[in-house]
């Protein structure tokens, strides 16, 4: 498959858990890693492999995967979480990388 | 610290070329593939390819072959992108990064704004 599908947007209630999504046939084979981006700057890496924070990034950020479906949670969003979140893996062969066309967050 | 740093904005006529330099530091710089991904305005993320510093060898997004060329300079640590016959549909922030073990781009530049206009 050559596409990773994300949602467009995404809301969530101050302080509240909100699920972020990113669906694919590549999914089956290869871990999703998430990167946030917010406006006028570069993203930033968030999740990788099966549930890994690179340093200096909070807790509340956690990832999942389950068949083709890859998930990005935040547990407890804060208004510093407003931003667009992409996903990304390899494509099916292994030697491209696909990326989810990106869900924009908006924390209430 | 690791750290990407890419070459300043550009303004192209159509059917020009653009070459846009990425700077690595804090790492050996033939030890990690350099990716090149593109964003248009408004619009999301797209991944162009990747070379290996080490031995020079590409992979291309079949969307850009014929018209991107990846290089690397080992002796100063940089990658080169050059893309060519530009239209307006390549107006984007281009942007070099750095594949780890651990991730296909732990490590992002600044990123460089490519303007196509006549």
């Amino acid at each position: 498959s050559s596409e990773l599908t994300q949602d467009p947007a995404v809301s969530v209630a101050l302080g509240q858990t909100v699920r972020i999504t990113c669906q694919g046939d590549s999914l089956r084979s290869y871990y999703a890693s998430w990167y946030q981006q917010k406006p006028g700057q570069a993203p930033v890496l968030f999740i990788y492999g099966k549930n890994n924070r690179p340093s200096g990034i909070p807790d509340r950020f956690s990832g999942s995967s389950s068949g083709n479906t890859a998930s990005l949670t935040i547990t407890g969003a804060q208004a510093e979480d407003e931003a667009d979140y992409y996903c990304n893996s390899r494509d099916s062969s292994g030697n491209s990388v696909l990326f989810g066309g990106g869900t924009k967050l908006t924390v209430l | 610290q690791v750290q990407l740093v890419q070459s300043g904005a550009e303004v192209k006529k159509p059917g020009a070329s653009v070459k846009v330099s990425c700077k690595a530091s804090g790492y050996t710089f033939t030890d990690y593939y350099i990716h090149w991904v593109r964003q248009a305005p408004g619009q999301g993320l797209e991944w162009m390819g990747w070379i290996n510093p080490n031995r020079g060898g590409t992979n291309y997004a079949q969307k850009f072959q014929g018209r991107v060329t990846m290089t690397r300079d080992t002796s100063i640590s940089t990658g080169y992108m050059e893309l060519s016959r530009l239209t307006s549909d390549d107006t984007a922030v281009y942007y070099c990064t750095r594949e780890s073990p651990d991730d296909l781009a732990d490590y992002w530049g600044q990123g460089t704004l490519v303007t196509v206009s006549s």
